[in-house]
């Protein structure tokens, strides 16, 4: 299994202003997925995440809204630009574990934006 | 649009009885069918996954039923427990060589069990 921790867990911030989210696993991966859930409602892929290359990002989302780091296999960031109230959502990263029993999620990123 | 689809959208269920939550998909290259339960607060969790070439999958008190040539998949918690109220999210994707691919999720499924 993996173990993945989030950074932070949650966060109120003003519109206009960006945050950078951090997800750390305790194993090397190759892949990491970050994911945007809105209040009360299902997960929706942002974008895929591969050490060394450049995010491969879902319909509906561009890396100038949110770019994406992937500095080596156990890290990577996700930087949600120019908020506005509509950005409200709980971020969540996950990996595939290594062995590939299954994907798992990170405890998620609670964002309110004001 | 969403490529899985789910329902219903919410549930709620005598202890001990059996919860049914069902998914429908469209896309045939779909090869891997996990469930997940999500407490609020946390992130959501694997509960059971299938591959198409089984038609039911148990593990414990959770089953995955799988029809692929109507293109749908359920899950079925047999005699429920107050400690299974959560939410469910049904997904699916295309696998890659190393990966579970990315998850196209169903819009999930509020179940609440009465005790």
């Amino acid at each position: 299994s993996a173990v993945i921790s989030q950074k932070p867990s949650r966060d109120i911030c003003q519109r206009g202003t960006s945050l950078t989210i951090q997800c750390q696993v305790d194993s090397q991966v190759t892949m990491m997925f970050w994911y945007r859930q809105q209040p009360g409602q299902s997960l929706t892929l942002i974008a895929t995440a591969n050490q060394g290359s450049e995010a491969t990002y879902e319909s509906g989302f561009v890396i100038d809204k949110f770019p994406i780091s992937r500095p080596n296999l156990t890290f990577s960031t996700l930087t949600v630009s120019n908020m506005s109230p509509e950005d409200s959502s709980i971020y969540l990263c996950s990996v595939d574990s290594p062995g590939g029993n299954e994907q798992f999620f990170g405890p998620g990123t609670r964002l309110t934006v004001l | 649009q969403q490529q899985v689809k789910q329902s219903p959208q919410s549930l709620i269920v005598q202890k001990g009885g059996i919860s049914i939550i069902n998914c429908a998909y469209e896309n045939t290259a779909f090869d891997y069918f996990p469930w997940y339960q999500q407490f609020p607060g946390k992130g959501p969790a694997l509960l059971i996954a299938i591959r198409p070439d089984v038609s039911e999958k148990k593990e414990g008190r959770f089953t995955i039923s799988f029809n692929k040539s109507a293109k749908q998949f359920s899950l079925h918690i047999m005699d429920s427990q107050p400690g299974d109220s959560a939410t469910y999210f049904c997904a699916a994707s295309i696998t890659l060589t190393d990966s579970w691919g990315k998850l196209q999720f169903g819009a999930g499924t509020q179940v609440v069990v009465t005790p």
